[in-house]
């Protein structure tokens, strides 16, 4: 089984700085990792993932994420944040060899100030 | 269509009472998925179709619970004698290929809110 802790169920932040939203999974098989992201009154949609290969993923909007196996880590970051980014961000895994099963962790709302 | 629909948007009912969920997953989607999320928490899995038929329904809560695909697209959530701790958002998602070329990009609904007088 597969476990997701996100330490941080609210972070605040100020338009322009940056943002970093803490993620980390337990597991005793091999995992894929994601972050979804759920803008207000929409749906989730996928941010960015992990496979394989380069341990550093970015989105088409400025986040990036970088997979660290020993500290089983999955944190997501932006350098400088805009007011559209606000919105509830949640990280999942599955494994690796089990299709699309994800398990989510509680979620961090990230509230961007102007 | 467009994107994975859900309905009811909002249900609400008394305690005790039957409930159906929709979901409409996006077209030539052979994955469906159920999930349901409570106020404050992320998503917790429900259940899985490939097609027709259920391949993982671990994580429904109890037998109260039960999900049907009969034609291997629109879904239905059934929940009978609801209680208040069924009040939650069921979500579905739905996803082109479940297993071996995981992408784990699902498409997620809007949800459906169902609360439990």
């Amino acid at each position: 089984a597969q476990s997701v802790t996100q330490l941080d169920s609210q972070v605040p932040v100020f338009e322009e700085a940056p943002v970093e939203l803490r993620c980390n999974y337990s597991s005793s098989v091999s995992v894929y990792l994601f972050w979804y992201v759920q803008y207000p009154n929409q749906g989730l949609q996928l941010l960015l993932k992990y496979l394989s290969g380069s341990t550093l993923v970015e989105s088409i909007n400025g986040f990036e994420a970088e997979f660290n196996k020993s500290q089983t880590s999955f944190h997501l970051r932006k350098p400088s944040v805009h007011i559209s980014d606000t919105a509830e961000y949640f990280c999942a895994v599955s494994p690796a060899a089990a299709g699309n099963k994800l398990t989510f962790g509680g979620g961090t709302r990230v509230l961007v100030k102007p | 269509g467009a994107g994975v629909s859900q309905t009811p948007s909002n249900k609400v009912t008394e305690k005790g009472k039957y409930v159906e969920l929709r979901c409409d997953p996006i077209s030539g989607h052979t994955a469906l998925y159920w999930y349901r999320q409570s106020l404050g928490q992320g998503p917790e899995f429900l259940i899985y179709f490939q097609g027709t038929g259920a391949a993982d329904d671990s994580g429904l809560p109890n037998d109260r619970f039960f999900a049907v695909r009969p034609e291997g697209s629109v879904s239905t959530l059934k929940i009978q004698r609801t209680e208040r701790g069924d009040s939650a958002v069921y979500l579905c998602a739905s996803s082109l290929t479940p297993t071996s070329s995981n992408t784990g990009e699902l498409f997620f609904g809007e949800g459906s809110r169902l609360t439990v007088l």
